[in-house]
């Protein structure tokens, strides 16, 4: 596809239940960012990779948060033992550069029970 | 702080009637900035940054440094601008978004 792809769009874990998100960038794009928008909000920034290097990882709300992207094309976002506080949409986001246009996915809607 | 700052959550007008979405923004120097918008069901997109200084749609935004604004303007609102506004500023290695303006244009 010519988009960010994300999945699953929807997730619904206990707490305590370990999750994993997926983010398949545009072919090329350098740049890859996650973010959490809660009901309301707008988008707060979690980590951005250049390539393969999580070069920021200072939105990350705990060590319960961990992202990667080892091939520097498809990243993984995960939350250990979620909390309820964790509902939220995750976004994932990709670009040709820093401070270029950034196209986003739908979105993982995670529901933690 | 890196803020960006919309102080309408909600607007509504009607068709046809001018529409103004306010963006303020907090930094000194020359910023980068942005509009995104989400329809609804989809996903954000640009709607247009200001460095390329271009009418998307018929809305446009001036960057105003003196007031560190960057309100998002249309001469007449249509029914399909009914949508979730965001002004965002790209800064270091991330976006800075606002909490989004939700616009309505009622027919």
């Amino acid at each position: 596809g010519a988009g960010v792809s994300q999945s699953p769009r929807y997730k619904v874990a206990k707490r305590g239940q370990d999750v994993a998100l997926r983010c398949d960038p545009i072919s090329g794009h350098v740049s890859l960012f996650w973010y959490q928008q809660a009901l309301g909000q707008g988008p707060e920034f979690l980590t951005y990779f250049q390539n393969e290097a999580q070069l920021d990882k200072s939105g990350l709300p705990s060590d319960r948060f961990f992202a990667e992207r080892p091939e520097g094309s498809v990243s993984t976002l995960k939350i250990q033992r979620t909390q309820q506080e964790d509902s939220a949409v995750y976004l994932c986001a990709s670009s040709r550069g820093r401070n270029t246009e950034a196209f986003f996915g739908q979105g993982t809607r995670l529901t933690v029970v | 702080a890196q803020r960006v700052t919309q102080p309408e959550k909600l607007l509504s007008v009607f068709k046809g009637a001018p529409v103004e979405l306010k963006c303020n923004y907090s930094y000194s120097g020359s910023p980068e900035l942005f509009w995104y918008v989400q329809y609804s069901r989809q996903r954000l997109q640009l709607l247009l940054r200001h460095i390329s200084r271009e009418s998307i749609k018929g809305f446009t935004a001036d960057l105003n440094k003196g007031e560190t604004s960057f309100h998002l303007k249309k001469p007449f609102a249509q029914e399909e601008d009914s949508a979730m506004y965001y002004c965002v500023r790209a800064g270091g290695n991330q976006f800075y978004f606002g909490t989004g303006t939700s616009l309505t244009v009622i027919p």
